[in-house]
């Protein structure tokens, strides 16, 4: 079972519609980063997320980290194209008996056709 | 302009034929890690790097090495290559473990024949 569960897995839409992308574990994080890869590139960082309930905005895209800091979500308004992505979360945490690390979730596909 | 600089971006080899991929940082970050990304498993671990001549290994070790004997340099070794290290290999680097946002480099595709 992985830390954290991305869902959907895949999702292709048209564009100008809206979506959502979450990110769930039963563990608690301290911060929560969102990341966007395109093919052949590496993962770029849109966000970090650090308290509990925290909205943050980036143009058409609202992430948010839930009250108990384990989980959150990316919202899409008026997706385009150029959203076509891998989004990633990853968030850190301190598994016992180790030091803080960040752990990567499996990704959500994004596809938006024009 | 900040970055993390892998190469080669392409690399095809046969087994058993050592090989290093290169990485290189210029943000002075104290951290660095190698991750291997497979359809389905996502970012898997390789290696870690705290600062130089600390390094760890991540979940999936066994098949490479790491040296860290400057700051800005990580490169990713492997010593006898066999099929199942074909991936696409990340490296990144942070000012810390976990806190700090990461920057990628841009990947190395690497196919063992």
């Amino acid at each position: 079972t992985q830390l954290l569960e991305q869902s959907p897995q895949f999702l292709s839409i048209q564009e100008g519609e809206n979506l959502t992308v979450y990110c769930n574990s039963s563990s608690v994080f301290s911060s929560l980063q969102w990341y966007r890869q395109e093919p052949g590139e590496g993962p770029v960082l849109l966000v970090t997320v650090v308290t509990g309930g925290e909205v943050k905005k980036l143009k058409r895209l609202t992430f948010q980290f839930g009250d108990a800091r384990k989980d959150s979500s990316l919202h899409i308004t008026a997706a385009q194209p150029g959203d076509t992505g891998l989004y990633l979360c990853a968030g850190a945490h301190r598994p016992s008996g180790s030091a803080r690390q960040l752990t990567f979730g499996s990704g959500t596909q994004l596809t938006v056709l024009p | 302009e900040a970055q993390v600089t892998q190469n080669p971006r392409y690399l095809i080899t046969v087994t058993g034929k050592k090989l290093t991929v290169t990485c290189s940082q210029n943000m002075n970050h104290e951290y660095m890690s190698w991750y291997r990304q497979d359809p389905g498993l996502g970012l898997r671990q390789i290696y870690y790097s705290m600062n130089v001549e600390v390094t760890d290994k991540g979940d999936v070790p066994e098949g490479y090495k790491v040296s860290r004997k400057e700051k800005r340099n990580f490169p990713l070794i492997l010593e006898s290559p066999s099929p199942n290290q074909t991936s696409l290999y990340f490296c990144a680097s942070s000012f810390d473990r976990a806190d700090y946002g990461y920057t990628f480099g841009s990947g190395t595709r690497l196919t063992v024949v």
